[in-house]
């Protein structure tokens, strides 16, 4: 079945400093790769996403990187802010029709001024 | 847009009663709607997917009996934890499906059995 495994945390970080969760997944095929992030209190929002091999996903300085190669998405951001603190999760979806969302743990980054 | 809520956010409940939790698509009319459940420092397990009219569709080894699922409209959906057990302790995390395949989380609602 399918699966994600994301570095656990909690991360903490000192604000412009360069963040990175590593995100693995195995799964049949070539499924959809998403980060989510939850901020306290509220629900989970997509972040970006990528569909296939090598695309890119980008969204508010974060960026990952589809990697077929190493099943890979890692999230990054070149200089986060203390708005940065939430939990990110990593998530897949298969491409057959009825497939959910799979989840990885959530990693709770905590971003210091 | 695309807001969900849920309501309770939080509830404590003697072992042995029934608890209530609703999931609100605010501004959007969502057919299809999830419901998840998360442990401490654990993953969302998707428990049901829930479609307006119909009967939801429930999981590998989730009891449809004893989480009862509604959506009696396309904006609401409930989730009922009957007989609750203090195992049945969890963070519960509803999501509603708006313009095409993305999903739209509600802030949670965190059940605690006593």
């Amino acid at each position: 079945g399918n699966s994600v495994t994301q570095m656990e945390g909690p991360v903490t970080l000192s604000e412009e400093a360069f963040l990175t969760i590593n995100c693995t997944y195995t799964a049949t095929g070539y499924p959809s790769l998403f980060w989510y992030v939850q901020y306290p209190g509220e629900g989970l929002q997509l972040l970006l996403k990528a569909t296939k091999a090598d695309d890119k996903g980008s969204n508010k300085g974060f960026e990952a990187t589809y990697r077929k190669e190493t099943t890979s998405f890692h999230l990054e951001k070149g200089s986060v802010q203390v708005s940065d603190s939430a939990v990110y999760f990593c998530a897949l979806k298969g491409k057959a029709a009825g497939n959910k969302l799979t989840f990885g743990g959530g990693t709770r980054v905590l971003v210091k001024p | 847009g695309a807001v969900v809520s849920q309501h309770p956010s939080w509830v404590i409940c003697k072992s042995g009663t029934s608890v209530k939790i609703e999931c609100r698509s605010l501004d959007f009319q969502a057919t299809t709607m999830f419901w998840y459940r998360q442990f401490p420092k654990q993953s969302l397990m998707l428990m049901a997917t829930s479609n307006e009219g119909s009967k939801a569709t429930y999981e590998q080894g989730v009891e449809k009996d004893k989480f009862l699922i509604n959506h009696a409209s396309l904006t609401l959906s409930t989730l009922t934890v009957t007989s609750a057990h203090p195992e049945d302790s969890s963070f519960y995390i509803c999501s509603a499906k708006y313009q095409g395949d993305t999903q739209y989380f509600g802030p949670g609602t965190r059940l605690t059995v006593l």
